[in-house]
């Protein structure tokens, strides 16, 4: 089946460092690829689509300057968190659709990565 | 806008009983639907899908019937196991050209199985 990587897991950094998310697809390519962020017990809030080549699209009330997201090519997205901060701290996941399988296919998730900014 | 509604939980059972997580959706044509689970600790993996209208998704024992009149799709499983301990999304991606990439989360809903 189709696979996500997303790395690190986890992490923790310092209050004002950066840090940087990797999505991967790694049997199948994504033209599109989502960020998402979950805070405890709360459902997914969309945070951006990652498009390869071009620009990614924020959702509203999401910083573009704070929430770095680069899609180099058609199986990474990154996701970098500059200048971090407490409030930062959550749960940041990717997913991606495969592209051979039509808009309405279902995502593939990575696992996640729990950041928590000290 | 484009909405999923789902039953607030959490929802604690015992091994063996009877499952149901109420879903319903507000969207705009007719929209794909699914249930994602998610197990403590790990990202969300699809558990089924329907998409159009009186489609039934089914997966490791669980269904949920497309129904397009009482714009719903809940979750049953007739027997729960310990292990289907998670939390469950009800989810949908709209059908209109200029957003059916985008998939719209419900909630959520955790159930607990206890033996």
């Amino acid at each position: 089946g189709a696979v996500v990587s997303q790395h690190p897991s986890w992490v923790i950094c310092k209050s004002g460092t950066s840090v940087k998310i990797e999505c991967r697809s790694l049997d199948f390519q994504a033209t599109t690829m989502f960020w998402y962020r979950q805070f405890p017990k709360q459902s997914l809030m969309l945070m951006a689509t990652s498009n390869e080549g071009s620009k990614a699209t924020y959702e509203q009330g999401v910083e573009k300057d704070k929430f770095l997201i680069n899609h180099a090519s058609l199986t990474l997205s990154t996701l970098t968190v500059t200048s971090a901060h407490p409030e930062d701290s959550s749960f940041y996941i990717c997913s991606a659709r495969d592209r051979g399988q039509g808009a309405n296919s279902p995502l593939h998730f990575g696992n996640g990565t729990r950041l928590t900014v000290t | 806008g484009d909405s999923v509604t789902q039953m607030e939980g959490p929802v604690t059972l015992s091994e063996e009983a009877f499952l149901t997580i109420n879903c319903t959706y507000t969207a705009t044509g007719y929209p794909s639907l699914f249930w994602y689970v998610q197990y403590p600790g790990e990202g969300l993996q699809l558990l089924l899908k329907a998409t159009k209208a009186d489609d039934k998704g089914s997966n490791k024992g669980f269904e949920a019937t497309y129904r397009k009149e009482t714009t719903s799709f809940h979750l049953e499983k007739g027997s729960v196991q310990v292990s289907d301990s998670a939390v469950y999304f009800c989810a949908l991606t709209p059908r209109m050209k200029t957003s059916y990439d985008k998939v719209i989360f419900g909630p959520g809903t955790s159930l607990s199985v206890i033996p």
